[in-house]
């Protein structure tokens, strides 16, 4: 079976420190990784994704992530926050022929003045 | 282009009753998928529907259904409502394949009374 983890709930960051969004999966056959965003009462944004090639994945607003086969994560990683970023962050698995998205628990982010 | 639209945005019904709710997705992009969101549950993926035909089913009871129109437009419907259907729920576009990125639309906020 299929998952995703997001371990911490929230995440505590000053505006202008790096930050850093956790998510590790469990998939049989290829996995295929995207980050989401939600601001509140809106739907999700999406902010990037890996499918195959450069583990180092690059998104909007600054936003990156990692993808580790062998720790098998995919951490979310911005090098400096603004307080705009403070929002609601899913990370999501899909595999070949499954035609849906398995979400994590959400973590949600802070970024304080 | 214009992003994917939900309809109605806010809904209030009572046990029992019924609901359908709609979905126009991105112009061009065949695939539709629906999740529910809870505060309890998380994301959790409904269906997906490609070519007016379901491609995958999440563990719902019978309760849920769905439907794409040719002109790839969506419904879901809700018979017998009970309070725990209380959801956000999202629906995604995606031109066709699994690793096309799927783009949400705002949701539909559906409260039991």
């Amino acid at each position: 079976a299929q998952s995703v983890a997001q371990p911490e709930d929230q995440v505590n960051v000053a505006e202008g420190n790096p930050l850093t969004v956790k998510c590790t999966y469990s998939v049989s056959g290829n996995p295929y990784l995207f980050w989401y965003v939600q601001y509140p009462n809106r739907g999700l944004q999406f902010l990037l994704k890996y499918i195959t090639g450069d583990n180092l994945v690059k998104g909007s607003y600054g936003f990156e992530a990692e993808f580790n086969k062998s720790q098998t994560s995919f951490h979310l990683k911005k090098p400096s926050a603004l307080v705009s970023d403070s929002a609601l962050y899913f990370c999501a698995l899909d595999r070949d022929s499954s035609y849906k998205l398995i979400f994590g628990s959400g973590t949600r982010l802070l970024v304080r003045p | 282009k214009a992003g994917v639209t939900q309809t109605p945005r806010y809904l209030i019904k009572t046990r029992g009753q019924q609901v359908t709710l709609s979905c126009s997705p991105i112009s061009g992009h065949r695939s539709v998928s629906w999740y529910q969101q809870t505060p309890g549950q998380g994301l959790q993926f409904l269906f997906e529907y490609f070519s007016e035909t379901q491609r995958n089913k999440g563990n719902f009871p019978g309760r849920f259904s769905g439907r794409q129109f040719s002109n790839s437009r969506s419904e879901m419907n809700v018979s017998t409502l009970e309070l725990g259907d209380s959801a956000l729920y999202l629906c995604a576009s995606s031109p066709r394949k699994t690793t096309d990125t799927q783009y949400f639309g705002p949701g539909t906020r559906l409260t039991v009374l």
